[in-house]
């Protein structure tokens, strides 16, 4: 069955831009009709969806974060990538890497498969 | 800009019923939405229980179930148990993105 790894640097530096892979495993990230999402959770505090990425490369993004977000898939490698600059300590949270259900079904809309999620913290 | 409200809080006793709650700030939850909640224990990561409003994610047990209660969507629990303690998050889909709730601290006691 498909799994999913985070992986990336734990600590990053402020105003610097935050790099994460999210590596499928048990299947191919091009088989299928599936967005990929990435979401965060700061300490103690709630999830927020930061946007997805359907295989064909389009995407959509949370209109709070779109400015400072970029989502992207590596088909030949298995694995999608999130990329947000200018961080700061308040983009300090477990990153998680999901699945969205299939395209052609109502599970779309929601999330079937999710990683264990990597803990990123921004600090000087 | 709309929000996903839920209670912060909630509680219940074990072999009992609870109805937890996902509304907008602003407007009514229908079907459209695409309601979806979630289950997440402390350190872990969040586990699908339903989709598109009432279905279950495959092997959630049907003490769970999913519904729109006037103008907002539902997640119940009947017979809950001691593990059903946990945060649940609901999440509405809203043209081309995602919006969780703030989630619901559900305390079994």
């Amino acid at each position: 069955q498909v799994q999913l790894q985070e992986s990336g640097p734990g600590l990053v530096k402020p105003s610097q831009t935050l790099s994460l892979t999210c590596t499928v495993s048990g299947g191919s990230i091009s088989s299928g009709s599936y967005y990929w999402s990435w979401i965060r959770q700061p300490a103690g505090k709630g999830l927020e969806w930061i946007g997805r990425i359907y295989t064909s490369g389009s995407t959509n993004y949370n209109p709070s974060l779109k400015s400072r977000v970029t989502i992207s898939v590596d088909t030949s490698k298995n694995q999608f990538s999130l990329k947000l600059s200018s961080v700061t300590a308040a983009d300090t949270a477990v990153y998680y890497c999901a699945r969205n259900g299939d395209y052609y079904d109502s599970s779309a809309y929601a999330f079937d498969i999710w990683g264990q999620g990597t803990m990123v913290t921004v600090s000087s | 800009q709309t929000v996903v409200t839920q209670e912060p809080s909630f509680s219940v006793s074990p072999g009992g019923t609870v109805t937890l709650t996902c509304g907008l700030s602003s407007g009514s939850v229908s079907t459209s939405y695409y309601p979806s909640w979630y289950q997440q224990t402390p350190g872990q990561a969040p586990r699908t229980l339903i989709y598109s409003t009432n279905t279950r994610s495959s092997g959630v047990p049907d003490r769970f179930s999913g519904s729109i209660l006037g103008n907002k969507a539902a997640l119940t629990i009947t017979g809950a148990q001691a593990d059903d303690e946990s945060d649940y998050y609901c999440v509405l889909y809203m043209g081309s993105g995602m919006v969780f709730g703030g989630g619901t601290k559900l305390t079994v006691l």
